[in-house]
């Protein structure tokens, strides 16, 4: 099966500091990675989607100049959460469609942050 | 836009019981993927099972079942002979008609369902 794993799963930072989570597709090239956030006993809502060399599409509400993406490979995709603060406190998700295979996710490990 | 709707927060069962979870959805595409994905405690999203839209014939994996109702846009997912590891928080997931590039899920609320031994 293919395998998507992040980095790292758990992180504590400073109010101010920025963050990166990494989404790496292990066995295969990912077509795309879409970013999630969950909060605490809630559902997954989808952030932003990032295609390999362009740039991301954010859904609505989302700042994307707090939530830098970038997509540097068929393999790798970045999330960096800037000027953290503790609202930005969650778990975010990652999953990647695999190239040649429509409508299949694979998910990763997800990211705890957590902004003191 | 599309929604995904689940009714039950919260559902308990004794173990090797059958237990069906609702899904309702809501969207204006003929065609379309729905999923069940389950996330444990470990937060990892396992995906349960799969159903295309333009199948009638209702998807099944093992002990996994869901009844379609396209025309009802209803998606209930059965499990069959519960067991403790099925206790984990459960998705239902809409996706429009995926094209390469745009798998983008919807989700909806989850219900949390425990196994008791």
């Amino acid at each position: 099966g293919a395998v998507v794993s992040q980095h790292p799963s758990r992180v504590i930072c400073k109010s101010g500091t920025s963050v990166k989570i990494e989404c790496r597709s292990l066995d295969f090239q990912a077509t795309t990675m879409f970013w999630y956030r969950q909060f605490p006993k809630q559902s997954l809502m989808l952030m932003a989607t990032s295609n390999e060399g362009s740039k991301a599409t954010y859904e609505q509400g989302v700042e994307k100049d707090k939530f830098l993406i970038n997509h540097a490979s068929l393999t790798l995709s970045t999330l960096t959460v800037t000027s953290a603060h503790p609202e930005d406190s969650s778990f975010y998700i990652c999953s990647a469609t695999r190239r040649g295979l429509s409508g299949e996710l694979f998910f990763g490990e997800g990211s705890r942050l957590t902004v003191l | 836009a599309q929604t995904v709707t689940q009714s039950q927060p919260e559902m308990s069962v004794q173990e090797a019981e059958t237990v069906t979870l609702s899904c309702t959805y809501d969207t204006s595409e003929n065609n379309y993927y729905l999923f069940w994905y389950k996330q444990p405690p470990s937060r990892q999203m396992i995906l349960v099972i799969r159903q295309e839209a333009y199948k009638q014939q209702n998807a099944t994996e093992n002990r996994f079942s869901v009844n379609f109702q396209k025309a009802a846009k209803s998606f209930s997912l059965k499990i069959s002979d519960s067991q403790l590891g099925d206790t984990a928080m459960y998705f239902c997931a809409f996706m429009k008609p995926p094209n390469f590039g745009n798998e983008k899920l919807t989700f909806g609320t989850g219900t949390r369902l425990t196994i008791i031994p």
